[in-house]
């Protein structure tokens, strides 16, 4: 069975400084990997995903995550935080399943 | 439409009543999932539906959970004699399952108080 492992539940940061989100899988096949956000009153949305090909993945609003496989994770990486980057982030997988297992998430927040 | 709908965005109920919530996928994603979101916790993966297929029911939680799509649209999520831990925000999701198109689309959710 696939599952998801999140490291940060809470993490706090300034504006400007730099973001790394740990994300952990457990699957040993070809897998799919998505981080979703959702910000305070809103959705959860697409933030980028990997499906093949180049391991280093860029999203939306200066997002990035990179795809290791030996270590079986897909971390999120922003250089400098802003304000509004304040929400929830979810890292999903999907492998032999066709259902995204999803982490618990992890609280971000960004002091101005 | 253009986004997933779900309706409704809050109800309450009574402990032991039936509940039912609905979802509107986004118009020719063929595959509709459900999870449930409980304060503080990840989604867990309630059912999913592809297609015509015999839906994956392999997360509902007791058989008082049920659900129902009509062909490739709306789907119902009914929960019956609710009980005090059914509280929580049920989220309804939509992929299309072309290609690399495999991401789900969430709706707001409904969110579920059982008093």
């Amino acid at each position: 069975a696939q599952s998801v492992s999140q490291h940060n539940h809470h993490v706090i940061l300034s504006e400007a400084a730099s973001l790394e989100l740990g994300c952990n899988y457990s699957y040993g096949g070809t897998v799919n990997l998505f981080w979703y956000v959702q910000y305070p009153g809103q959705h959860l949305q697409l933030l980028l995903k990997y499906f093949s090909g180049d391991p280093l993945v860029k999203g939306i609003k200066g997002f990035e995550a990179e795809f290791i496989k030996s270590k079986f994770s897909f971390n999120l990486r922003k250089p400098s935080v802003q304000w509004s980057d304040t929400a929830e982030y979810f890292c999903a997988v999907r492998g032999g399943s066709y259902i995204p297992t999803f982490g618990r998430g992890t609280s971000l927040i960004v002091h101005p | 439409g253009a986004g997933v709908s779900q309706s409704p965005s809050n109800k309450v109920t009574e402990k032991g009543k039936d509940v039912e919530l609905r979802c509107d996928p986004i118009s020719g994603h063929t595959a509709l999932y459900w999870y449930r979101q409980r304060l503080g916790q990840g989604l867990e993966f309630l059912i999913y539906f592809q297609g015509n297929s015999a839906p994956d029911k392999s997360g509902l939680p007791s058989d008082r959970f049920s659900a129902e799509r009509t062909g490739e649209s709306v789907s119902t999520l009914t929960i019956q004699r609710t009980q005090q831990e059914d509280s929580a925000v049920y989220l309804c999701a939509s992929s299309l399952e072309t290609g690399s198109r495999l991401e789900a689309f969430f709706g707001q959710g409904t969110r579920l108080t059982v008093v």
